[in-house]
């Protein structure tokens, strides 16, 4: 089943922080994020795993709660090259194929 | 290695006609997925190939589908008597997957599907 992701869109100016959320009803074991740009093929930015290992880009964090079968995404200080649509994939076991989400659509203003 | 390469990028088709893509992996991956992502979605998985086994298939997909990846290296996608809906963008993925540990997927730039 896709998770849902909240936001759908948020504008932002640049500088400023944006919180995305996946949620999933299922278990997870891991969830990853894109991002993609109009036009380009999604490119990866962090993985997180249950567990709490994570690995991915340096300026952007994430967590997750296995519990709660939620992920959310930080984008701290955001620069105009964070813009683009942001997509969780989640998986439920080892090495699964990603189930991917809605998207987040993400527009940074100077 | 320049990453994931996909061929044609773009592809208009009459209704009815036959299409093939081709899928070329970064050189060491052993795992190859496709995708199919419409305007304003996620993408779609359609099925994935772990070497040259075929290990899973969308049940989203019809038969007018089939998958290939002869040699564990490259894949190819049919889709066979094209609809109007199969219309999209189609994408291929590829990751290195050793043991349980799971690692990322990296994506190719796609091949976009137009049938007219």
């Amino acid at each position: 089943q896709q998770p849902v992701q909240s936001p759908q869109a948020v504008i932002l100016r640049e500088g400023e922080d944006a919180v995305i959320n996946c949620s999933s009803s299922k278990a997870l074991y891991s969830v990853h994020w894109y991002r993609q740009k109009h036009g380009e093929a999604p490119v990866f930015l962090m993985i997180l795993l249950k567990g709490g290992e994570q690995k991915g880009h340096e300026k952007i964090s994430a967590s997750f709660n296995e519990k709660k079968q939620q992920s959310s995404l930080y984008l701290t200080a955001s620069q105009l090259s964070y813009s683009g649509t942001y997509f969780c994939g989640t998986a439920n076991f080892g090495n699964e194929k990603l189930t991917f989400g809605t998207g987040t659509r993400l527009t940074i203003i100077p | 290695d320049t990453g994931v390469s996909q061929d044609p990028r773009h592809k208009i088709t009459k209704r009815g006609q036959n299409v093939t893509f081709r899928c070329d992996p970064i050189s060491e991956h052993n795992r190859l997925y496709w995708y199919r992502q419409t305007l304003g979605q996620g993408p779609e998985f359609l099925t994935y190939f772990q070497n040259e086994a075929q290990l899973e298939k969308s049940r989203l997909l019809s038969d007018r589908f089939s998958a290939e990846r002869p040699k564990g290296s490259f894949s190819t996608l049919e889709i066979q008597r094209t609809e109007q809906g199969d219309s999209a963008m189609y994408l291929c993925a590829s990751s290195l997957v050793l043991s349980a540990l799971t690692t990322e997927a990296f994506f190719g730039q796609g091949t976009r599907l137009t049938v007219v």
